[in-house]
């Protein structure tokens, strides 16, 4: 079975312009969350989504947004953006039942 | 409160040895608590968890020790291989958010061969 697949893996942007990372669940997976890990640092919770809701937010700017989708993949949209947004952007899914994340192996982003 | 502290920083041990990595928590809502393992390049992929109705756990050469009183919680590996060097963090979740977890900074293990 294919893990939690996420693009793209790596991508280089401008300071101010938006980017868009996807992610796709593990089949069966319902919930999605995602997390931002600076180098160095343990991952921050952003989001997570179940069943197309969000459930719970982490400590950042409305310039992070996202969605879910009916086949239960995900978006994370991040707009105008600045130096410091530059991090490994790590998707998870687990099964309703709250128990095991399963991780990505993550979209590397670089801001310039 | 919403933080998790981990030390060491980073850690070497010899090939055979123990690796004992420690984290502590203030928030009391936190009833679970798991241990990730991250090679480079690659995500997070859970180890061991614990809840808080028990002390100890142990999953092969990983075992979970819990004090719930003191708020810590460690991760010892026995019988250390150089295969078990990366980057080990513990976490911590609120109730039934146990996707919604806080990390620790994280510890860098060096086995040595």
């Amino acid at each position: 079975d294919a893990g939690v697949t996420q693009s793209p893996t790596h991508l280089i942007k401008t300071r101010g312009q938006h980017v868009t990372l996807r992610c796709s669940p593990i089949s069966g997976h319902k919930s999605v969350s995602w997390y931002q890990q600076v180098l160095g640092q343990g991952p921050q919770f952003i989001f997570q989504y179940y069943e197309k809701e969000e459930r719970g937010r982490g400590n950042f700017p409305d310039r992070f947004s996202a969605r879910q989708f009916p086949n239960y993949s995900s978006e994370l949209n991040v707009n105008a953006l600045l130096l410091g947004d530059s991090a490994l952007y790590l998707c998870a899914s687990s099964f309703p039942v709250p128990g095991e994340l399963f991780f990505g192996e993550g979209s590397r982003l670089t801001v310039l | 409160q919403q933080q998790v502290k981990q030390s060491p920083q980073s850690l070497i041990v010899q090939k055979g040895g123990i690796s004992i990595i420690n984290c502590a928590y203030e928030n009391t809502a936190f009833d679970y608590f798991p241990w990730y393992q991250q090679f480079p390049g690659k995500g997070p992929a859970l180890l061991i968890a614990i809840r808080p109705d028990v002390s100890e756990k142990k999953e092969g050469r990983f075992t979970i020790s819990f004090n719930k009183s003191a708020k810590q919680f460690s991760l010892h590996i026995m019988d250390s291989q150089p295969g078990d060097s990366a980057t080990y963090f513990c976490a911590a979740a609120p109730g039934q958010g146990a996707q919604k977890l806080v990390f620790g900074q994280g510890t860098r293990l060096t086995i040595n061969p």
